[in-house]
């Protein structure tokens, strides 16, 4: 069974005080792996897509990187605007029908204070 | 700007009641997918389409639940009869076998 695990379930931070959040998976074959923000009262907004072992990817403060066993998400220098909820979610790959489906983690609870 | 938008936003209604949650998907996409939030199970996919075909709904209690794709514009999630666990946030996302999941607003369901 596909397994997504993030760490820590909450984390606060300083302004400016920079971190990592962690999204470790266990799965038979993994096709993408997907942040996603989410904010109260709304629903998950896309970050990034990982696709495979090495790659990175950045916007505005936030770099996400993949290993064949997890992904992190580093937070340079956070804002208050940064606070928010992060999920990460696997999508596995399916020899037959349909493989868009998500599995997701409980994500991580960031508050960064001034 | 293309959203998925999703009514109503906030629904309440006492135990036995119908409740039928609607979804409108970005225009284009093909696959659309509908999630239940809680605070104890995080995230649950209940059901999906790809081309108004349901492709799994496995995660979807097959008793009180159903859901369809009358046309490519309109996504439905009925509850009936609705019972107080069935309390969380509904959401609905649409996307392509290329692209990530782009989800909606929610609807937030009370049931007492």
């Amino acid at each position: 069974e596909d397994q997504v695990t993030q760490s820590p379930e909450a984390l606060r931070l300083q302004e400016g005080e920079s971190s990592s959040l962690n999204c470790s998976y266990t799965v038979s074959g993994l096709r993408g792996l997907f942040w996603y923000r989410q904010d109260p009262g709304k629903g998950p907004e896309f970050l990034f897509t990982l696709y495979s072992a090495g790659e990175e990817k950045e916007k505005e403060r936030l770099k996400a990187t993949l290993t064949k066993k997890e992904s992190f998400l580093h937070i340079t220098a956070p804002k208050p605007e940064d606070s928010a909820t992060y999920l990460c979610a696997v999508q596995v790959v399916v020899l037959t029908g349909g493989g868009n489906k998500l599995t997701f983690g409980t994500g991580t609870q960031l508050k960064v204070e001034l | 700007d293309a959203r998925v938008t999703q009514t109503p936003r906030h629904k309440v209604t006492e135990m036995g009641q119908e409740v039928t949650m609607r979804c409108q998907p970005i225009l284009g996409h093909n696959t659309v997918f509908w999630y239940r939030q809680t605070m104890m199970q995080g995230l649950e996919l209940l059901a999906y389409f790809r081309n108004r075909a349901p492709l799994d709904d496995s995660g979807m209690p097959k008793d009180r639940f159903s859901a369809e794709m009358p046309d490519a514009t309109l996504a439905t999630l009925k509850i009936q009869p609705s019972e107080p666990r069935d309390s969380a946030v509904y959401f609905c996302a649409s996307g392509l076998a290329t692209t990530p999941q782009y989800f909606g607003p929610g609807t937030r369901l009370t049931v007492t």
